[in-house]
């Protein structure tokens, strides 16, 4: 079955720096490659998704890329802001999703 | 609104006592799936469903039960809960006509067995 490394498990940054969390995979089947908030007791909510059709997706301050060749794909967060705190998942599939560890973003005022 | 509810949302209960976690979808989703997540384990599929009167194994299934006999509900079955399976557990639904999509994701149910 797919594989799902994340890296780095924790990530602090000074609020207006940039993030960035990794993430590779295993299978060369997986297609659909989503990201995930998670704030503190609350549900992981879709923040931006790619598909292997498409090499680089951006919406305002978020950007995902991918590399089908490497099998991994990345998150950019630009210009940090407090409220962007939270556990961030990246997943992979083409039928089921299988889910990263999960990193810990925090951004410090 | 479109939504995934899970009941209940908290749960403190003994070993062996069979209990039932609801889960249900207004979306007219064909894939639901259940999740646990454990601190440092991310989100570990247990059983996942493609649609009414199919349903697959996750990564974790073992001591769970699930069943799908209608397209909206996806109950998720503890026969014996133990220990072990105290954990924060997510439902979440999605829209599988091109495979792997969006998944939205119930509230969460804590669940603690002593």
């Amino acid at each position: 079955g797919e594989n799902v490394e994340q890296h780095p498990s924790t990530l602090s940054v000074q609020e207006g720096d940039s993030a960035v969390i990794k993430c590779t995979y295993s299978d060369s089947a997986s297609n659909y490659f989503p990201w995930y908030k998670q704030e503190l007791g609350k549900r992981p909510q879709l923040i931006i998704d790619i598909r292997s059709n498409v090499g680089e997706k951006k919406d305002q301050r978020i950007a995902v890329t991918l590399n089908k060749t490497a099998k991994h794909f990345s998150l950019h967060i630009t210009e940090t802001q407090p409220e962007d705190s939270a556990v961030y998942f990246c997943a992979a599939g083409y039928s089921t999703l299988t889910f990263g560890k999960g990193t810990m973003l925090l951004v410090s005022p | 609104e479109a939504q995934v509810t899970q009941n209940p949302r908290y749960l403190i209960t003994v070993t062996g006592k069979k209990l039932t976690v609801t889960c249900s979808q207004n979306m007219n989703h064909e894939y639901m799936s259940w999740y646990r997540q454990d601190p440092g384990l991310g989100l570990r599929q247990i059983y996942y469903s493609m649609n009414v009167e199919v349903t697959d194994k996750g990564d974790v299934p073992e001591g769970y039960k699930v069943s799908r006999k209608e397209k909206r509900n996806f109950p998720l079955i503890l026969e014996s809960p133990s220990p072990n399976q105290t954990s924060l557990y997510f439902c979440a639904s999605s829209n599988w006509a091109v495979g792997a999509d969006t998944q939205y994701f119930g509230p969460g149910t804590r669940l603690t067995v002593l």
